[in-house]
């Protein structure tokens, strides 16, 4: 199975650029997705094909990366943003990463 | 608008069996994948099956394959999940979504609990 890598957690400022990590143990082209998933609720779709904004979801929200490294970005992060963000590949069987809480000041 | 419901969850037994249904709407479901994605609690996500548009391709995961059966009704727009010998570590929150093997799940249901204890 392709292992997706993510640090657990991170705390920003609003207003202030955050990036979010994903490292896949193989390459997985540009199979890679992200998901916002608030407590109580189910994900959202943020983005696809590693670097494609999901309809709907605010210009704020980024992605980027092929291969194994991948990257969220939120530029500028908003109170309403604190969640958890959860990276896929669907590049073979699909997996998640464990998820990074982010969390404002 | 895009919704999937899902149904059929609860407290059941090791060893037990247990279906569970997810209910489409506002798109058409016979052109669509559906994914199943399960998360236990205070953990991350998992998935656990795939089916095709016309439900002639499944695919799972070694942790439930053998165990697990995904289908679909094209006809009454719901999709399946057929859990047997289940066990505890299957414990989780039980999520439909349109999606396929090869893409992302752009729409979620609000999921269905399954709970496996004695």
């Amino acid at each position: 199975d392709t292992v997706l890598t993510q640090s657990p957690a991170l705390a920003v400022s609003p207003g202030e650029r955050v990036t979010i990590s994903c490292r896949a143990s193989e390459s997985v082209s540009t199979g890679m997705h992200w998901y916002q998933q608030k407590p109580g609720q189910q994900p959202k779709l943020l983005i696809y094909g590693a670097s494609n904004l999901e309809s709907g979801v605010p210009a704020r929200f980024s992605g980027s990366g092929s291969g194994t490294d991948f990257t969220l970005t939120i530029d500028p992060v908003e109170a309403d943003d604190t969640a958890t963000y959860f990276c896929q590949q669907s590049w073979n069987d699909p997996t998640f990463g464990a998820g990074t809480k982010l969390e404002l000041k | 608008e895009v919704q999937l419901v899902e149904s059929g969850g609860g407290l059941v037994q090791p060893g037990s069996p247990l279906k569970l249904s997810c209910a489409a709407s506002g798109f058409t479901f016979s052109s669509n994948w559906l994914n199943w994605i399960r998360q236990a609690p205070g953990k991350g996500l998992e998935w656990v099956a795939s089916i095709n548009p016309d439900g002639s391709s499944t695919y799972y995961p070694d942790t439930v394959k053998g165990r697990f059966v995904v289908s679909k009704d094209n006809a009454k727009n719901t999709g399946y999940l057929q859990m047997n010998n289940l066990r505890s570590e299957d414990t989780a929150m039980y999520y439909c979504a349109r999606g396929g093997y090869y893409s992302p799940s752009d729409y979620w249901g609000q999921g269905v609990m399954v709970t496996v204890s004695s």
